[in-house]
């Protein structure tokens, strides 16, 4: 099946640092990636879609400068937290369609972020 | 605008029983995907079954197997012989064909199965 990963799987830095998560999609090539973050015993809320190519399309409310997303190449995007901020603390899921109408979405295992 | 919606907060079955999960969504799309994913302790997101809206079947994946009401808008999960790692948060998704390809989620079941 289609495997995504991610890096790395937890960090911790410093109040003021830039943290960079990678996902990549092993097995297939993705135009398309979705980044996500979950808070403790809540759903995935999605930030962003990464477009191969073009600019990444954020969601309502997310700031665009403080999380930058660039989507390199057909298996690459990467999620870089600017200036990270305890409050940015988080679980930072990625995630990548296939499937013959790519309906299905295969995620990567997740980064936890710890903002100190 | 396309909703999922999970009542069930929290559920607890013993070892060997069956439990089913609930799923109302509201769509007014006609061509669209449901999925049970799960996320147990390690917060690795598993598919573990989807359902396309045109197929009148329900799906079936081993112990797992899904009841699609159409026009009810209903997709509840039943899970057989439970087994203990089966443990785990489980999230109802709604996908349709139309539109920016995004995953409409529901807030998630906790399902806890006992010794």
């Amino acid at each position: 099946g289609a495997v995504v990963s991610q890096h790395p799987s937890r960090v911790i830095c410093k109040s003021g640092t830039s943290v960079k998560i990678e996902c990549r999609s092993l097995d297939f090539q993705a135009t398309t990636m979705f980044w996500y973050r979950q808070f403790p015993k809540q759903s995935l809320m999605l930030m962003a879609t990464s477009n191969e190519g073009s600019k990444a399309t954020y969601e309502q409310g997310v700031e665009k400068d403080k999380f930058l997303i660039n989507h390199a190449s057909l298996t690459l995007s990467t999620l870089t937290v600017t200036s990270a901020h305890p409050e940015d603390s988080s679980f930072y899921i990625c995630s990548a369609p296939g499937g013959l109408g790519q309906e299905t979405q295969y995620f990567g295992p997740g980064t936890r972020l710890l903002v100190l | 605008a396309q909703t999922v919606t999970q009542s069930q907060p929290e559920m607890s079955v013993q070892e060997a029983e069956t439990v089913t999960l609930s799923c109302t969504y509201d769509t007014s799309e006609s061509n669209y995907y449901l999925f049970w994913y799960k996320q147990p302790p390690s917060r690795q997101m598993i598919l573990v079954i989807r359902q396309e809206a045109y197929k009148q079947q329900n799906a079936t994946e081993n112990r797992f197997s899904v009841n699609f009401q159409k026009a009810a808008k209903s997709f509840s999960l039943k899970i057989s012989d439970s087994q203990l790692g089966d443990t785990a948060m489980y999230f109802c998704a709604f996908w349709t064909t139309w539109g920016t390809y995004k995953y409409i989620f529901g807030t998630g079941t906790r399902l806890k199965v006992l010794a």
